[in-house]
C-alpha cells in the first residue's frame, strides 16, 4: 500500500530563517499532495497542495515543489515567524476524490524568536 | 463559511462500553473520511464513504462500524471500547466531480477517553 515518509521529524529555526520539509511517497499512482499544519489539540488545516501536473506552487511565504519521477515533494517556508510553529504533515492521495489521504509521520517545527 | 461539524467534542467512556461519534460534512460535500490520531501520531485513515457507500477501508478494527446517511452525515460506532481506543477522532469531507480529487477539510475532532 501507499507509504509516505517525511524528514526531518523535528526542526528548529530562528525567526526569519527558512524551513524545508521533505517527503517521499511509494505509490506512483498518487497525483495529489496536500500539506497540513496542525497545532496542538487542533484539527489538521490544509495550507497548500500540489497536483502531479504542476512542478511548483507558491502562496506568499509557502511553496511546494514536486518531482514525480523521483517521488519527492517538499515544503518551503520562508521568513519564518513564531506562529509558524506547529506539526506539519505531508500527504499523498490518488486520483479519485474518495481516495484516502495517507499522511507522513509529521515534522514538529519550532520557530525561535 | 460552513465547516465540518463533529459531535460530541469530548467523550469519556469506560472499557467495554459503546460510543457513537457523529460527523456533519460541509454542505454539498459527498465524501466523508474518518481518521484516528493518537498522541504524537499522524492521523490514521479508518474508513470513508462516497455517496452513502463505503469507498475505502483502512485500519478500522472489527469492533468499529460506520455509515453515511441520506443527508450525508456519518456516524462512527465503536463497541467493546479498549484503553487503546483513546484518541482524537477526526472526520473530514470533500466534494467530488467526476474523477477530480478535491481538498479534504477536517472537522474539529472528538477526543475520546476510555477509562
Amino acid at each position: 500500500g501507499e507509504n509516505v515518509e517525511q524528514h526531518p521529524s523535528t526542526l528548529s529555526v530562528q525567526e526569519g530563517d527558512s524551513a524545508v520539509i521533505k517527503c517521499t511517497y511509494s505509490d506512483s499512482a498518487s497525483n495529489y499532495f496536500p500539506w497540513y499544519k496542525q497545532e496542538l489539540g487542533k484539527r489538521p488545516q490544509l495550507i497548500i497542495d500540489i497536483r502531479s501536473n504542476v512542478g511548483e506552487k507558491k502562496d506568499q511565504r509557502i511553496a511546494v515543489t514536486l518531482n514525480k519521477t523521483a517521488k519527492h515533494f517538499s515544503l518551503h517556508i520562508t521568513e519564518t515567524q513564531p506562529e509558524d510553529s506547529a506539526v506539519y504533515f505531508c500527504a499523498a492521495r490518488g486520483e479519485t476524490s474518495y481516495d484516502k489521504v495517507i499522511f507522513g509521520p509529521g515534522t514538529s517545527l519550532s520557530v525561535i524568536p | 463559511a460552513a465547516g465540518v461539524i463533529q459531535s460530541p467534542r469530548h467523550l469519556i467512556k469506560e472499557k467495554r462500553e459503546t460510543a457513537t461519534l457523529k460527523c456533519y460534512p460541509i454542505p454539498r460535500h459527498d465524501t466523508v473520511y474518518w481518521y484516528q490520531q493518537g498522541p504524537g501520531q499522524d492521523p490514521q485513515f479508518l474508513i470513508s464513504f462516497y455517496e452513502k457507500m463505503q469507498s475505502d477501508k483502512g485500519s478500522i478494527p472489527d469492533r468499529f462500524s460506520a455509515q453515511q446517511f441520506s443527508d450525508y452525515h456519518s456516524e462512527l460506532n465503536m463497541s467493546s471500547l479498549e484503553l487503546g481506543d483513546s484518541a482524537l477522532y477526526f472526520c473530514a469531507s470533500s466534494f467530488s466531480l467526476g474523477t477530480r480529487a478535491y481538498e479534504q477539510y477536517f472537522g474539529p475532532g472528538t477526543r475520546l477517553t476510555v477509562t
